[in-house]
């Protein structure tokens, strides 16, 4: 049992690049979540989605995009990266995100360098 | 806005106890939750608190007051392994997690 898994791991991107992480997990979680880490500062919720074929803004969105085609599967999509966009992300996942007792389960976090 | 703050940093001996503070104003609150998180990993379940009160879950418990906005996590028996940030996370009215910065705890030996 996998888990939520995360790809690629790590990526160094020139500015104006574009990339896309995936996120897939085989636990049939309904809710999926993409946040970015920085120093100093909390989590912070980039897109999530709620089921297959939806997606909503997070507190951070500009700048990304993403789609949940499938269930499993969650996609973040960076069109013209920039440096400010320099972070460790994480996908999460989890079965109810409207049940304050349901708990995440984090990927192992993609590490991303845009120069 | 919505707020959670925690200490940046703790330093703790190996075998003793620590307390990990955290402090939130949030809009509406439907629980407090606490994970670990090792330098490079993936943030990974430890608590979660909605009424008042102390949960306690082996070596680690954790707090909850509702009418001062406030929560602790206490780790008793400290193992090197503990090393790690701890973070905070409110979820408010909207069902959205806050998060705060996390507490990095260093043990020495």
């Amino acid at each position: 049992n996998a888990g939520v898994t995360q790809t690629p791991k790590f990526r160094v991107l020139k500015t104006g690049q574009s990339m896309t992480l995936l996120c897939a997990q085989d636990m049939n979680h309904e809710y999926m979540y993409w946040y970015r880490q920085d120093p100093g500062m909390g989590l912070r919720l980039i897109h999530y989605s709620v089921g297959e074929g939806t997606t909503a803004k997070g507190e951070v969105p500009d700048g990304y995009n993403v789609s949940r085609l499938k269930k499993q599967n969650f996609l973040l999509g960076l069109e013209s990266a920039a440096p400010s966009q320099t972070s460790v992300y994480f996908c999460a996942s989890t079965t109810d995100g409207y049940s304050g007792a349901n708990v995440l389960t984090f990927g192992a976090g993609s590490r991303l360098t845009v120069l | 806005g919505q707020n959670i703050d925690q200490p940046t940093e703790m330093t703790a001996t190996e075998g003793a106890i620590v307390q990990i503070n955290c402090t939130y104003q949030t809009s509406g609150f439907n629980g407090l939750f606490w994970y670990q998180q090792h330098a490079g990993e993936a943030p990974t379940f430890l608590s979660y608190n909605v009424l008042d009160g102390l949960e306690e879950k082996g070596r680690f418990s954790s707090f909850l007051s509702r009418s001062k906005g406030y929560s602790y996590l206490l780790l008793k028996e400290l193992q090197m392994k503990d090393s790690a940030s701890y973070l905070c996370a409110v979820m408010d009215s909207n069902y959205q997690l806050i998060w705060g910065a996390g507490t990095k705890l260093i043990i020495k030996p």
